[in-house]
């Protein structure tokens, strides 16, 4: 089945630092979201982008949707310690809605105060 | 407003036995999806019901299955439980494929 490539797998950093992550797929994209699951809990939308090179940002937080619709990426500027958690990316592809969102491997944060 | 709840937030079963896992959408969303998240993996889409009616299914065996009612309450079954069925079982909705919101999630764990 379809596949997103997550990287990097986990990441440990310092509260200031900025935070990138990406997403990469072999097959074109219509949307994609970016997730942040937090432990005993589902995840919670961060972003949503939906057209070729769109650029949104919420807060410390931007993401972009890649010109080739193949990937994204979710930058976090000056972490801060309650960014740790789980950040997944998910998008769906074809030109009907099928229902069916796929999701990435998941990027493990860890933010050192 | 009331987000997506779901219920119980853990079920513990023995192999073979069925496990029914329930989940209420946010009011007007008329879509409900299933996903499964095994410990370490990430979401495995499972099922969409919409209006009622199933949608579209993963690559998952027929022994999971499910129901949307008619205030749009999903119901997942899984039958004939197996050791590798433990998993969080995670509830979302949407409404118009706006983008979905999940729930919390039901731990199940089969022993």
């Amino acid at each position: 089945g379809q596949q997103l490539n997550q990287s990097p797998q986990s990441m440990f950093i310092q509260e200031g630092e900025d935070v990138s992550m990406n997403c990469t797929s072999s097959s074109i994209f219509n949307t994609w979201l970016w997730y942040k699951q937090d432990p005993g809990e589902g995840p919670v939308l961060l972003i949503a982008l939906y057209k070729a090179g769109e650029l949104t940002s919420n807060g410390r937080l931007t993401a972009q949707f890649g010109i080739t619709r193949k990937d994204s990426f979710l930058n976090i500027s000056a972490s801060i310690p309650s960014d740790v958690g789980i950040y997944f990316c998910a998008g769906t592809h074809g030109s009907s809605n099928t229902g069916k969102l796929i999701f990435g491997q998941g990027t493990t944060l860890q933010v050192k105060p | 407003e009331a987000g997506v709840t779901q219920s119980p937030t853990h079920l513990i079963k023995t192999r073979g036995q069925q496990a029914t896992l329930r989940c209420s959408p946010i009011s007007g969303h008329t879509s409900v999806y299933w996903y499964q998240q095994a410990l370490g993996l990430g979401l495995q889409f499972l099922l969409w019901y919409d209006e009622g009616e199933e949608r579209n299914r993963g690559n998952f065996p027929p022994r999971f299955s499910g129901r949307q009612f008619p205030n749009y309450s999903s119901e997942l079954n899984v039958n004939a439980l197996e050791l590798e069925d433990s998993a969080l079982y995670l509830c979302a909705s949407s409404r118009d494929n706006s983008p979905l919101h999940f729930g919390n999630g039901t731990r199940l764990t089969v022993t």
